[in-house]
């Protein structure tokens, strides 16, 4: 059973263009988490998604930052024109579905973007 | 915010065991306590989780007192391999929480 797959790995943007991250979720898992860390930070949750569905996006800068987890495909977390305080890695997690008594989420090995 | 209190940092000489404290005074009676952890640079990796009974895997051993207020993870055997930053979570489990780190317990295992 694949874990939580990522792509990039690592990502160059210039600022102002497009970072599109990708995240594939373990097989059978239907809830995707993604979180961010700054350098030298903690990690902080931006959104959670269930397929279709935006379940709690509180984390979510309100501009250029969007997510989504399509019925079919990875979940993609996208930042538009992005700038060099974006540069950070960024996780995904999943967990199952439905919820079970002790599941725990799975994290991928993250994204790295540099924003030059 | 995070429900947990953990010490910033932590150190352990190889070979022995490294007990690390959290406490979660204000846990409710459905959540559990998680722990994970991070190696430098890389996603954050499970650990093991309990309710309100110790609870022992191939990683470690968690205890959690009678009041369920606070927990500790025990790595009986530490290695080299075990410095990382150390994340105590306390949640409901299933999918419809999120997981919500604090600053975690920076442990450092030394030769």
């Amino acid at each position: 059973n694949a874990g939580v797959m990522q792509n990039p790995r690592h990502l160059v943007r210039r600022r102002g263009q497009e970072a599109r991250l990708r995240c594939s979720p373990m097989k059978g898992h239907s809830h995707v988490y993604w979180y961010r860390q700054l350098p030298e930070e903690g990690l902080k949750f931006m959104v959670y998604l269930q397929k279709e569905n935006i379940i709690d996006e509180s984390g979510m800068p309100k501009e250029r930052f969007s997510a989504e987890f399509p019925k079919e495909g990875p979940s993609i977390l996208r930042i538009q024109q992005v700038v060099r305080g974006d540069s950070a890695a960024y996780f995904c997690a999943s967990s199952p579905l439905p919820p079970l008594v002790g599941t725990e989420a799975f994290f991928g090995q993250g994204t790295r973007l540099t924003v030059v | 915010d995070a429900k947990t209190t953990q010490p910033p940092s932590m150190d352990c000489a190889e070979g022995r065991a490294a007990n690390l404290p959290c406490n979660h005074s204000t846990i409710s009676g459905n959540e559990y306590v998680y722990w994970y952890r991070q190696i430098h640079s890389q996603g954050p990796q499970y650990i093991i989780h309990g309710l309100k009974n110790n609870e022992t895997n191939e990683m470690a051993s968690l205890i959690i007192t009678e009041d369920r207020k606070s927990s500790t993870l025990i790595l009986p055997h530490a290695t080299l391999r075990d410095t990382a930053v150390y994340y105590c979570i306390v949640r409901v489990p299933g999918g419809s929480e999120k997981l919500v780190f604090g600053k975690g317990t920076k442990l450092t295992v030394n030769p």
